[in-house]
């Protein structure tokens, strides 16, 4: 069964930092291009950032882009979000997900993360 | 590019066909794709390339367009397809650019 499980979530001021992980089973993770999404509350979904499979490429949304860092090791099944001078709208849920093609049809996605950015 | 859905929510009865709207600003083939949320869950995705089902997903659900213009579909309203509908579009960067959601709840 494809599983993706996200952790490192928590509460941080802002200016803060804080890493997310995502631990991949079920498929064979080092073949798939990565993605974030996040959904802060009451709100729509919102694209955050992808890593094609080998991790040599990267994209951000334009909202994070120059703050954040996403990659991976294919070793570990794992991907990584790192979260730099955090903001109250980086307030989200954070959600790993699936690329079933790799051209961003998120196919398999995890619980998601709670991420709240506040003094 | 902008995609706006309409409505932005609906009440139905079960059993009832529902259709959802999801126009996009420019023209993006049929890079679209629809997911379903349901509340505290993450999304599930329903349909991609505008009409293709995704596995396992119940053929009550069905997608058409192309160009600027795509409708999701239910057929049969069942009580646990209650829930919120995203499209998405795929074709240009910002990659994964997101509708605003339909709600579809009981009447």
């Amino acid at each position: 069964e494809v599983q993706v499980v996200e952790s490192g979530g928590g509460l941080v001021k802002p200016g803060g930092s804080l890493r997310l992980s995502c631990a991949a089973s079920g498929f064979t993770f080092r073949s798939y291009s990565m993605n974030w999404v996040r959904q802060a509350p009451g709100k729509g979904l919102e694209w955050v950032s992808s890593i094609s499979s080998s991790g040599s490429y990267l994209y951000y949304a334009d909202s994070v882009k120059g703050r954040f860092t996403i990659s991976r090791d294919n070793a570990k099944n794992s991907l990584y979000l790192e979260m730099n001078s955090l903001r109250a709208e980086d307030t989200a849920v954070y959600y790993c997900a699936r690329d079933l093609s790799g051209i961003y049809i998120f196919d398999s996605w995890g619980q998601g993360t709670q991420v709240a950015v506040s003094s | 590019i902008q995609l706006t859905q309409s409505p932005s929510s609906l009440s139905a009865s079960v059993g009832d066909r529902v259709t959802i709207t999801c126009r996009a600003s420019q023209g993006i083939g049929s890079y679209l794709a629809w997911y379903q949320q349901k509340p505290g869950k993450a999304p599930n995705l329903l349909i991609y390339a505008a009409s293709t089902l995704q596995s396992g997903v119940p053929s009550r659900f069905s997608g058409s367009g192309s160009g600027t213009d795509f409708t999701l579909t239910i057929s049969s309203l069942q009580p646990e397809d209650f829930a919120t509908y995203y499209c998405q579009q795929l074709n240009s960067y910002p990659p994964a650019t997101f509708g605003g959601g339909t709600k579809v709840e009981i009447k």
